[in-house]
């Protein structure tokens, strides 16, 4: 139990473009999931928090207009980056936590974003 | 905010000793600790976590120790495989509804044969 999905698991892009991220949790329900940035070498770093039903919660320096956050249900969240730019070029990993529990994540397989 | 640092940043040990890494965190009303594993484009791994309310807790090779005076935080691993050469991740997060993990930079272990 407790797995989450991310497509794609790989995505090329040209500069200038948007690219959408989807996170789904499988065989549970989350109302919150974490959207994660990790540059290779580096540790994860937290986007967002993303609350069903409402909005997301940014951490300070992620602009809010370029990596929109959608969770439009207990199983789904999107991470769509636009106008992306070579500097984007990063694995995002979501994470989800079920209902019932207040602290562990499952944490989906990322997706790899190379923006050209 | 909490911040969560950890040392050190690489680690080599020879196959069969153990391996210590250390963790510190600032926010005091973070009581969930959890340990990730990682490997080269994998997602993280959970291999280990514990809470405020306990002090110690062990699973085969792994242990993990918490200090919440000092707010410090170690992982343990004995007796050392080849398949344990990975990056180690400690992280923490505040126990509530909302509560976030932030993770440590990082340690990339290496296991010599």
């Amino acid at each position: 139990g407790a797995v989450v999905s991310q497509h794609p698991s790989w995505v090329i892009c040209k500069s200038g473009t948007s690219v959408k991220i989807e996170c789904r949790s499988l065989d549970f329900q989350a109302t919150t999931m974490f959207w994660y940035r990790q540059f290779p070498k580096q540790s994860l770093m937290l986007m967002a928090t993303s609350n069903e039903g409402s909005k997301a919660t940014y951490e300070q320096g992620v602009e809010k207009d370029k990596f929109l956050i959608n969770h439009a249900s207990l199983t789904l969240s999107t991470l769509t980056v636009t106008s992306a730019h070579p500097e984007d070029s990063s694995f995002y990993i979501c994470s989800a936590r079920p209902l019932e529990v207040l602290d562990e994540q499952f944490f989906g397989p990322g997706t790899r974003l190379t923006v050209l | 905010g909490e911040n969560v640092e950890q040392h050190p940043s690489t680690l080599s040990v020879q196959e069969g000793d153990s391996a210590v890494i250390k963790c510190t965190y600032s926010d005091s009303a973070s009581n969930y600790f959890p340990w990730y594993k990682q490997e080269l484009g994998k997602r993280p791994q959970l291999i280990i976590d514990i809470r405020s309310n306990v002090g110690e807790k062990k699973d085969q090779r792994i242990a993990v120790t918490l200090n919440k005076t000092a707010k410090h935080f170690s992982l343990h691993i004995t007796e050392t495989q080849p398949e344990d050469s990975a990056v180690y991740f400690c992280a923490a997060s505040p126990y509530s509804s909302a509560s976030k993990i932030i993770f440590g930079s990082g340690t990339r272990l290496s296991i010599r044969p």
